[in-house]
Parts: structure tokens; C-alpha cells; sequence
């Protein structure tokens, strides 16, 4: 079993609408979450961090952690083409530390 | 403030010769990660520096990987002698002192290619 788990996509949203990325982790001692965005042939930029259970709004994105269910999802509203990338989900056991990343979901925004 | 610098962007050697990747992390930052992304897979924790010093180099895959960070700046990764299974793409990641939630900040990585 993977550490961090993501569906690999490729996720297919119209421009407007709103994209749902998922993310699955293994080690309950897990206790720092993160989404990166990476563009093909760049380096990941961190978008989102998570920490507790809920939800964590930041502009068009929201992060959800479910601790008890080992989940986290990112929500991007008004989804634009510029958001086409991969979305890499990452965890850590304690802060930045040996963060564990997913494969990515590769999402396409399409106009 | 300059970001995290890598050195070559591309490497392509023969199986079986070393090759030596650098990192500059942003100034001021002790932590010094670097990670590795094989095709296909997920991106790999390799190894982290607190300034000069080995913190953590539970990921790194063998003894011909040699990671020096001498004086607490910039990082070198060294592969010697190179296998066909270490291509990939070699990412290096700092962030500022302490164990916090500082985020990482990432490299455009090393692409590394042992035919």
C-alpha cells in the first residue's frame, strides 16, 4: 500500500466549474498535509496546508482533512485553464520533515 | 530573493559514470532536502541537512549516493558509479530554520539520464 495515495487522473473540468482532487494516506501519525501544483518541467509550489480537521479556504482553493477517515481533498472553485497541472497531495509526520508525496493527479481545465 | 537553484538542469551519462548534481539552497535557509521522482512514480524523500550536518538520510537507496553539504550553503548529490534504475528527475528543497511549518521550497530539479 502506498503511502499517499491519488488517483492519477487526468481530470477533465470545464472552465467555471469546480474540481475536486482526492488523497488517501496510510500513517495516522500523519499530522501535516499539503497540496503542491506542478507545472510540467517546473518545480512543485506549495498552494495549500492543512493541519486539522475541516476545511481551510484560501481564495478559489479549499483544503479538507478528515483525519479520522485519512483523507484530504482540494477544492479549486472557478476553475481556470492556468489551473491545468498536476496536483501533487504530501504528508508529514511532524512539519516539514520527510514529507511522503502522492503520484499527482494531472488535472485539465478545459476552456 | 533568489529561489533554489539547481545545477545541471539535464545530465545524460553511460552506466557506470559518477555524476555530481548541486543544489543552492535560498541563503539563509538551514534545511537542505533533496528528493528524487523516478518516471512514474511519486516524489521520494532522499535525504535532509540542518545546515552541515545529516538530519535524516533514511532515503537514500545505496551506498553510490553521496550527499555533502560543506560550510551549510549549497549541496552536492553525487552518483557513483550510476545505474540505469537512477534515472530520474532530482529535486532539492530548502526552508528556513527550525522544524516548524515552514514550507518547502523546491528546485526546478536535475534531470538525470544513465543510458
Amino acid at each position: 500500500q502506498k503511502e499517499v495515495e491519488q488517483n492519477s487522473g487526468p481530470l477533465s473540468v470545464p472552465e467555471g466549474a469546480i474540481a475536486s482532487l482526492n488523497c488517501t494516506y496510510s500513517d495516522r501519525g500523519s499530522q501535516s498535509f499539503f497540496w503542491y501544483r506542478q507545472y510540467s518541467g517546473k518545480s512543485p509550489e506549495l498552494i495549500m496546508s492543512i493541519y486539522s480537521n475541516g476545511d481551510k479556504e484560501d481564495g478559489r482553493f479549499t483544503a479538507q482533512l478528515n483525519k479520522a477517515s485519512q483523507y484530504v481533498s482540494l477544492l479549486i472553485r472557478d476553475s481556470q485553464p492556468s489551473d491545468s497541472a498536476t496536483y501533487l497531495c504530501a504528508a508529514a509526520l511532524r512539519g516539514y520533515q520527510k514529507v511522503t508525496f502522492g503520484t499527482g493527479t494531472k488535472l485539465q481545465v478545459i476552456p | 530573493e533568489a529561489g533554489v537553484t539547481q545545477f545541471p538542469s539535464h545530465s545524460v551519462i553511460e552506466k557506470g559514470q559518477t555524476v555530481t548534481l548541486r543544489c543552492d539552497p535560498i541563503s539563509g535557509h538551514d534545511n537542505l532536502y533533496w528528493y528524487r521522482r523516478v518516471m512514474g512514480k511519486e516524489i521520494k524523500f532522499l535525504l535532509h541537512f540542518v545546515k552541515e550536518s545529516k538530519q535524516d538520510e533514511s532515503g537514500m537507496p545505496n551506498n553510490r549516493f553521496l550527499a555533502e553539504r560543506t560550510g551549510g550553503t549549497y549541496s552536492t548529490l553525487k552518483v557513483q558509479p550510476a545505474e540505469l534504475e537512477d534515472s530520474g528527475v532530482y529535486f532539492c528543497a530548502s526552508s528556513p530554520r527550525g522544524t516548524g511549518n515552514s514550507p518547502l521550497h523546491f528546485g526546478n530539479g536535475t534531470r538525470l539520464t544513465v543510458t
